[in-house]
C-alpha cells in the first residue's frame, strides 16, 4: 500500500520555541492532507485540512497561528507548533487520501513533548 | 452529542473467545464506514471497510445498519495479538473522517 512518512518520530522542546514536523508522501502525490491530535487515552481529533496550494482549513477551536500548516508541494505537508507549551504535548498523525481510492494513508506519528 | 460513538471498554476476554464492539454515528448522510486498529503508541491502521451488505475477512466480520446508524465489530477466536485499540471510523461525502474513542480489547492466555 501507499506510504507516509513523518519526521521527526519523536521530539521534545522546551516552552516558548517553535517545532516542525513533516509528512510525506511516499509514492503517491496527495493535494489534501490531514492533520490530527491524540492524547492519552483519547481518539484521533481533526486539527486541521491542509491544501496544496492554498490555505489550511482549520477545525474549530485550533488556533492557525499557533499551529502553522504549509502545503507547498504535492508530496510534503508541514504543520509547526509556534511558542509550544506543556499543553501541547501530545502525538501528532497525518494522513493522506490517495486519488482514486477510499482508503486514507496515516503518518506514523510524532510524539511531541514540551518541557 | 458525540458524531461517533463507541464504548471505550476494555473488553477483557480470555484467547478463543469471541467479541462484538458496536458503534453509533450521528451523520445520517456519512458516506463511508470503517475500523481502524490502533496499537499503543502507533498509527491508526485499517482493519476493514464495512458495507451495507456485512463483509468478513477472516476471523473478522463488519456490519453496518443505515437506519439505525449502528456499525459492529465481530472478532471470532480471539487471539493474544488482536489486543487493541479498535477505532470505528466515520467518512463524510468528501475524506473528512471522523473517529470514534476507540474500544480497547485485551486477550488473556
Amino acid at each position: 500500500g501507499a506510504v507516509v512518512s513523518q519526521h521527526p518520530s519523536w521530539v521534545i522542546c522546551k516552552s516558548g520555541t517553535s517545532v516542525k514536523i513533516e509528512c510525506r508522501s511516499l509514492d503517491f502525490q496527495a493535494t489534501t492532507m490531514f492533520w490530527y491530535r491524540q492524547f492519552p487515552k483519547q481518539s484521533l481529533m481533526l486539527m486541521a485540512t491542509s491544501n496544496e496550494g492554498s490555505k489550511a482549513t482549520y477545525e474549530q477551536g485550533v488556533e492557525k497561528d499557533k499551529f502553522l500548516i504549509n502545503h507547498a508541494s504535492l508530496t510534503l505537508s508541514t504543520l509547526t507548533v509556534t511558542s509550544a507549551h506543556p499543553e501541547d504535548s501530545s502525538f501528532y498523525i497525518c494522513s493522506a487520501p490517495q486519488t482514486g481510492t477510499y482508503e486514507q494513508y496515516f503518518g506514523p506519528g510524532t510524539r511531541l513533548t514540551v518541557t | 452529542r458525540k458524531e461517533v460513538e463507541q464504548d471505550p471498554g476494555p473488553f477483557n476476554v480470555p484467547e478463543g473467545a469471541t467479541v462484538a464492539f458496536n458503534c453509533t454515528y450521528s451523520n445520517s448522510a456519512s458516506q463511508s464506514f470503517f475500523w481502524y486498529r490502533q496499537d499503543c503508541r502507533k498509527e491508526p491502521k485499517l482493519l476493514m471497510s464495512v458495507y451495507s451488505s456485512g463483509n468478513e475477512d477472516g476471523r473478522f466480520t463488519a456490519q453496518l445498519n443505515r437506519a439505525s446508524q449502528y456499525i459492529s465489530l465481530l472478532i471470532r477466536d480471539s487471539k493474544l495479538s488482536d489486543s487493541a485499540t479498535y477505532l470505528c471510523v466515520v467518512k463524510d461525502a468528501g475524506n473528512m473522517l471522523t473517529f470514534g474513542g476507540g474500544t480497547r480489547l485485551m486477550v488473556k492466555p
